[in-house]
């Protein structure tokens, strides 16, 4: 177990609707990190929060959207759903902001999101 | 183009083999990150590599970072069925974005009984 909770395990729902996936991070851990897998593209990073502050951005589409809570735990909001947002969604969580610093990524189980 | 490319795809061994994988950046690496992933759920983090040369072994599992930091492999001596899974490199470079572990497609290993 890898201490960093992900709700809800599986989502279903219709393409053009909207839904929020939860993330809450180890304790102790300041940072939490939203990635994408699917099957065609692989594990894609989308954004990054450290203590409440956005850090850093990668391949995330407007219609999707994050905030990390005072108590540090994360949202990641996926609107105007369509087929191609299929995917498994995953956080992860770490001690710093920064991987460089030998701080490793620590993986939820992840969100099955399926749009039909 | 991919930054980073892991080989082979898919490998099948008989339980009580050796393997390696192997992860190749087409740039310096800052750092490396192996990852262990079953089917459907998470990343489990097995080691991370940041020295040129550098090796480190967990259990049956090392892994090694060439000296110029541009390769990895991954070796598994005696492997069991508890080995398979998808093995993931991710990597970090100089001058990235602080966060962003750019990982490879993946090595899904199958270990026969």
């Amino acid at each position: 177990d890898s201490g960093v909770t992900q709700t809800p395990k599986h989502l279903i729902t219709a393409t053009g609707q909207r839904v929020t996936l939860r993330c809450s991070p180890r304790s102790g851990d300041l940072s939490v990190y939203w990635y994408q897998q699917s099957l065609d593209q692989g594990l894609q990073f989308l954004i990054q929060y450290y203590n409440g502050e956005e850090r850093a951005k990668g391949n995330i589409l407007e219609r999707f959207s994050a905030q990390q809570f005072p108590d540090l735990h994360s949202e990641l909001n996926l609107s105007s759903l369509e087929l191609g947002d299929s995917a498994l969604y995953f956080c992860a969580s770490s001690v710093s902001g920064n991987p460089f610093w030998n701080s490793p990524l620590h993986f939820g189980n992840g969100t099955r999101l399926t749009v039909t | 183009s991919q930054e980073l490319e892991q080989s082979p795809q898919s490998l099948i061994v008989q339980e009580g083999k050796n393997l390696t994988i192997n992860c190749t950046s087409s740039k310096t690496l800052y750092g490396l990150y192996w990852y262990k992933q079953k089917y459907g759920e998470g990343l489990i983090f097995l080691m991370m590599l940041q020295k040129g040369g550098e090796e480190k072994s967990h259990e049956k599992i090392t892994a090694k970072l060439d000296e110029k930091k541009q390769q990895s492999s991954l070796h598994i001596t005696a492997s069991q069925p508890s080995h398979a899974g998808i093995y993931l490199c991710g990597a970090v470079y100089y001058g990235g974005s602080q966060g962003n572990l750019i990982f490879g497609k993946g090595t899904k290993l199958s270990v026969k009984p």
